[in-house]
């Protein structure tokens, strides 16, 4: 059974960094294919996603949000990390962790030919977190 | 770059039909694939619809996905619908450039 968890603080200052962690079972973060990634979603709005890394420590960023984010993994431990730096009120929101998963098709990976872009398969419950002073 | 633009919200009675679009501003529609996920309030998002038209096991077949080049966009359209297809609905895409978008989401009534 394919299930991840977030955790992380509940409440950040403003100018801090914010440190989640994504734990992971029912799948390897070391096998072809899987990429997890983070997505949050402020009070009332829309998803957004921010970063993304695949099995192979392959790394990709929002580029609106790139120089605030670092993605990391620790296969070992089953986690990924995602470190925000300087937060804002903007920044208050639930943030989702989420399983991408590409095959081989043919002889290559099926997401990287067109059509692209493997989804969001598995998500976690999410954690709220709220900056304020 | 692009954005996906979706209905703010839609409204539809219980048995009827109804089709949300999911309009990409730039690059061909079909370059990359949309997914649709529904997400009800307190919850996370679930998959209905991956890669323009496939629905994952368990979603029944009133969910169904496309797409137009035409009109450069993509469709979730529900059919019989239900009380409790009433959630938001989010598209989402993948730009050339190595990351994910989603749609603004539609908030769907079924009253």
């Amino acid at each position: 059974q394919v299930t991840l968890k977030e955790s992380g603080p509940s409440l950040v200052k403003p100018t801090q960094t914010l440190t989640l962690t994504c734990t992971v079972s029912g799948f390897s973060l070391t096998t072809g294919g899987v990429g997890v990634g983070w997505i949050r979603q402020p009070p009332g709005k829309a998803l957004e996603w921010l970063a993304l890394i695949y099995w192979d420590d392959d790394k990709r960023y929002s580029p609106s949000l790139s120089s605030r984010l670092t993605i990391s993994k620790d296969s070992s431990k089953d986690r990924v990390v995602l470190t925000m730096t300087n937060v804002a009120p903007l920044d208050t929101g639930t943030y989702y962790c989420a399983r991408t998963l590409d095959s081989i098709v043919g002889g290559a990976w099926m997401y990287s030919v067109p059509p692209l872009g493997p989804y969001f398969d598995y998500w976690g419950q999410g954690a709220l977190v709220t900056v304020s002073s | 770059n692009f954005i996906l633009t979706q209905p703010h919200s839609m409204s539809e009675s219980p048995g009827k039909t109804v089709t949300i679009s999911c309009t990409r501003s730039s690059g061909d529609i079909a370059s990359s694939y949309v997914h649709w996920y529904q997400q009800r309030p307190g919850s996370s998002p679930t998959t209905l619809i991956y890669d323009d038209n496939q629905r994952p096991y368990g979603v029944p077949d009133r969910f169904s996905g496309s797409i137009d080049s035409s009109s450069n966009s993509a469709s979730l359209t529900i059919s019989g619908l239900k009380t409790e297809d009433e959630a938001d609905y989010y598209c989402l895409s993948y730009d050339s450039d190595s990351f994910w978008v989603f749609g603004g989401g539609t908030k769907l009534s079924v009253l």
